[in-house]
Order: structure tokens, then sequence, then C-alpha cells
């Protein structure tokens, strides 16, 4: 079974330009989260989908972030205009049509935006 | 009240120690409180998990022990291996909420 992919795995971009970073989960997986994980922290839950419709975006700076997922499938989130303390790994999750209830989030690799 | 306060920020062993980690929170609500392992490079997997129901599972060298009325709960690593060397995160959820990581440990078993 494919793991969640994701890509760019690494991208460098200068403050106040934008970028996007894209997420397929797992088959079959209803819910897709993103998370923020700043170096030396814990992943921060910024958006949380089931299927195509939006669960939690309460920890989403809405005013440079955004995220999509159409069709239910794939994802991508959007940041624009990065600012410095938006370098970090950005993580996708996915989990299986019992969501959390079963517990397990499986991760990609992350995507790691560095803002110069 | 959503916090998760793990400690310590980092530990070293040596091959065959039992490195402990340990967790904290105040959000009584939580029912679920995970373990993440986390190599270098890679996205956090799930290592064991355990519900506030029981005290203590063990997962091959891996033991949570759970303390309710303390609001604790720890990670112990048996007969831990250099393999074993990576970053640790503990977290918890509330039923129908987000979950929350802790700050995570980094984790080097020495040979």
């Amino acid at each position: 079974e494919a793991g969640v992919a994701q890509s760019p795995r690494y991208k460098i971009i200068e403050k106040r330009q934008s970028v996007a970073f894209w997420c397929n989960p797992i088959s079959g997986h209803a819910t897709l989260y993103w998370y923020q994980q700043i170096l030396g922290q814990g992943p921060k839950l910024l958006i949380q989908f089931q299927n195509n419709g939006v669960v939690d975006d309460s920890q989403l700076p809405k005013d440079r972030f955004s995220a999509e997922r159409l069709k239910g499938v794939d994802s991508t989130l959007k940041i624009q205009p990065a600012k410095l303390e938006d370098s970090a790994v950005y993580l996708c999750a996915s989990t299986g049509p019992g969501g959390l209830f079963n517990g397990e989030l499986f991760f990609g690799e992350g995507s790691r935006l560095t803002v110069l | 009240q959503q916090q998760v306060k793990q400690s310590p920020q980092s530990l070293i062993v040596q091959k065959g120690g039992i490195p402990i980690i340990n967790c904290a929170y105040e959000n009584t609500a939580f029912d679920y409180f995970p373990w993440y392992q986390q190599f270098p490079g890679k996205g956090p997997a799930l290592l064991i998990a355990i519900r506030p129901d029981v005290s203590e599972k063990k997962e091959g060298r891996f033991t949570i022990s759970f303390n309710k009325s303390a609001k604790q709960f720890s990670l112990h690593i048996m007969d831990s291996q250099p393999g074993d060397s990576a970053t640790y995160f503990c977290a918890a959820r509330a039923s129908g909420s987000r979950l929350t990581f802790g700050e995570g440990t980094q984790l080097t078993v020495n040979p």
C-alpha cells in the first residue's frame, strides 16, 4: 500500500514570495490533515479536511495560508506571502474511514520550507 | 488546557539502557494517548497508544505507563538499541477533537 505522498520535499524562497505544497493521501482515506512542524517542536495542526470539506481550520493563519482539497482526494497548501517564521516542515497526514477513532495518523515525509 | 507537556527535551543512554520519557496533561477530557516516533527526514509514525481505562500497555520493547489521577503518562523502552535513536512525541486527544502533540524528546542510544 502506497503511503502519503508529498512534494516538493524541499523549497527555499525569499520572504514575501509564495509557495505551494501538494499532498496525495493513502487511497481511500477520507480525512486529510496539514501540520506545521517548526524545528525542535511537535507538529501543530493547521487544517483538517473530511472528504473535501473543512472540519477544523482554527489554527490556520488565514491571512497568508490557504488550503484546498478538490474532489476529496489530493490537497494543496499555499502560503502567500511567506514570512521568515513560516520556515518549517509541512507534514500531510491521513486517516481511514474511522478518522481519529482508531487513532493512527499516517504521515508523509514532509515538505521542508526555508524562508530567507 | 489543550497542552501536553513532555520531558526531557533530550536523552542519551547506552545500549541496553531503559530510557523513560514523560508527559503530563491538564484536559481530563483526553481519552486517547499515542506515542509517535520520528526519524530524521521522515514523518512521525505511530509507535504505541493507550486509552485511560488501562494503566499499562506493552508492545515488544515499548511500554506505556498511564497514571490517570496524576494526569501523566510515560514511555519506557526496554533493552534500547542504537536503531531506537529518534525523536519521540507523546500526544493526546479528546473525542472529536484534534490530536495535540508534545514538544518531543530527542533520544540517542549509544552503542
